[in-house]
């Protein structure tokens, strides 16, 4: 149990596009994501939390604008990337927390990896 | 603020030998602890975790660890490591009580020499 899907796990595009990645929780309900940036080689760090029915918190200096969040259900949210560039090229992961879990249940994802040209 | 440090970037060990990942941690309080393993490309797996209790704590694929609070450590053990433990090992530290932000160390790369 507790399976957490990326979609999709890999994504090239061409500068100024969009892209949105959904992260679903596959076998339960999930009333809180979190989405993570993680570059090479280094750690994971936390963009926004993202509560279902509600507007997604953001980590200090993320920008809201360039990263859409949508949480619509309990079992999906998605993150979209806005007229990406360049930098935008890294992992992004995401995590869902069971809606009865105790403390701190993160269930990660497997990533989805995107390269922007 | 909580931060986590993991002090060692690259360990390098031979199959069938022990292995010890270092796991410091900054907080107030006494926090909950995880560790996570990430394999080339992957998500991260939960390894194991402490809330309360026994500060030795058994977790899956043969790992354990153990917490001090004198200091500050959360160290992961394995007694004898296996050529498919390769991987990224990350410590991550939660509050207290809930709440849902975990802060992650730097992690470390462990590479098993057959």
């Amino acid at each position: 149990g507790a399976v957490v899907s990326q979609h999709p796990s890999w994504v090239i595009c061409k500068s100024g596009t969009s892209v949105k990645i959904e992260c679903r929780s596959l076998d339960f309900q999930a009333t809180t994501m979190f989405w993570y940036r993680q570059f090479p080689k280094q750690s994971l760090m936390l963009m926004a939390t993202s509560n279902e029915g509600s507007k997604a918190t953001y980590e200090q200096g993320v920008e809201k604008d360039k990263f859409l969040i949508n949480h619509a259900s309990l079992t999906l949210s998605t993150l979209t990337v806005t007229s990406a560039h360049p930098e935008d090229s890294s992992f992004y992961i995401c995590s869902a927390r069971e809606a009865s879990g105790t403390y701190n249940e993160q269930f990660f994802g497997p990533g989805t990896r995107l390269t922007v040209l | 603020a909580q931060s986590v440090t993991q002090p060692d970037i690259h360990i390098t060990v031979s199959e069938g030998a022990s292995l010890e990942l270092r796991c410091n941690y900054s907080y107030g309080a006494t926090p909950y602890l995880f560790w996570y393993v990430q394999s080339p490309g992957q998500g991260l797996q939960l390894l194991l975790k402490y809330f309360s209790g026994d500060t030795l704590v058994q977790g899956i694929k043969g790992f354990e660890a153990e917490f001090k609070r004198s200091q500050s450590s959360f160290n992961l053990r394995k007694p004898s490591v296996h050529w498919s433990d390769a991987a990224e090992y990350f410590c991550a530290v939660g509050p207290t009580g809930g709440g849902n932000k975990l802060t992650f160390g730097t992690g470390t790369q462990l590479k098993v020499e057959l």
